[in-house]
């Protein structure tokens, strides 16, 4: 069965900071891996689609890369905004544990 | 612009089948991919399965004994069947709707909270 590992499981960041996010899948994905951003009580947003194209009207300070089994998401430069919960996700599929981003 | 609506049953007792069904209103001529996920109080986001405008279904394979998913057409719902529920069921359950080109969710219901307890 396909698992999907997302590391760290927080990261403390000051504002301006990059902060990087690690998906790692049990199976070869190819590029059918989506990354979501989730804030307290709100339905997820899609930030990006097929491992590393960026959704209409996300922030450029958002970017996807990788293919196969590891995937990474990366913030640029770490805004207050930013402040959220973080999901890998296989296309149609399982979700990755979550990493909770915060600021330092 | 597609909406879903989640709605159902908001307390189940333990061993009892937890039902929720989302209404789909607006644009939903295409293929397209319905899709459950729950999340439990303070914890992460858990795919549950889908069913494809066909009607083929794929689950969750921890959940697969327990889950049914199924679909009314002309209803315009999707439904969810989850039986023998534990208190490790309660959880906000979302609705939501991938397309069948991007095949990425493009729509997700506000969800429904359901507490399973006696």
């Amino acid at each position: 069965d396909l698992q999907m590992t997302q590391s760290p499981s927080t990261v403390s960041a000051s504002v301006g900071d990059r902060v990087t996010i690690t998906c790692r899948a049990s199976q070869n994905l190819y590029s059918w891996v989506a990354w979501w951003q989730q804030k307290p009580g709100k339905v997820p947003k899609l930030l990006i689609f097929q491992a590393s194209k960026l959704e209409s009207g996300v922030s450029s300070r958002f970017s996807g890369s990788g293919s196969g089994t590891e995937f990474t998401l990366t913030i640029s430069s770490l805004q207050p905004d930013d402040i959220a919960t973080y999901y890998c996700q296989r296309y149609n599929g399982m979700f990755g544990q979550g990493t909770k981003v915060e600021i330092k | 612009q597609v909406q879903l609506r989640e709605s159902g049953p908001r307390l189940v007792k333990p061993s009892e089948t937890l039902s929720v069904t989302c209404t789909v209103s607006g644009d939903s001529s295409s293929s397209y991919y319905w899709s459950w996920i729950r999340q439990p109080p303070g914890k992460g986001l858990e795919w549950i399965g889908y069913i494809f405008s066909s009607g083929t279904t794929n689950y969750n394979p921890s959940l697969r004994s327990r889950v049914s998913i199924s679909i009314d057409t002309p209803l315009r719902q999707f439904s969810l069947r989850l039986a023998s529920v534990t208190a490790a069921d309660t959880a906000v359950y979302f609705c939501a709707r991938a397309d069948g080109t991007r095949v990425v969710i493009d729509s997700w219901g506000q969800g429904t909270p359901v507490t399973v307890s006696s």
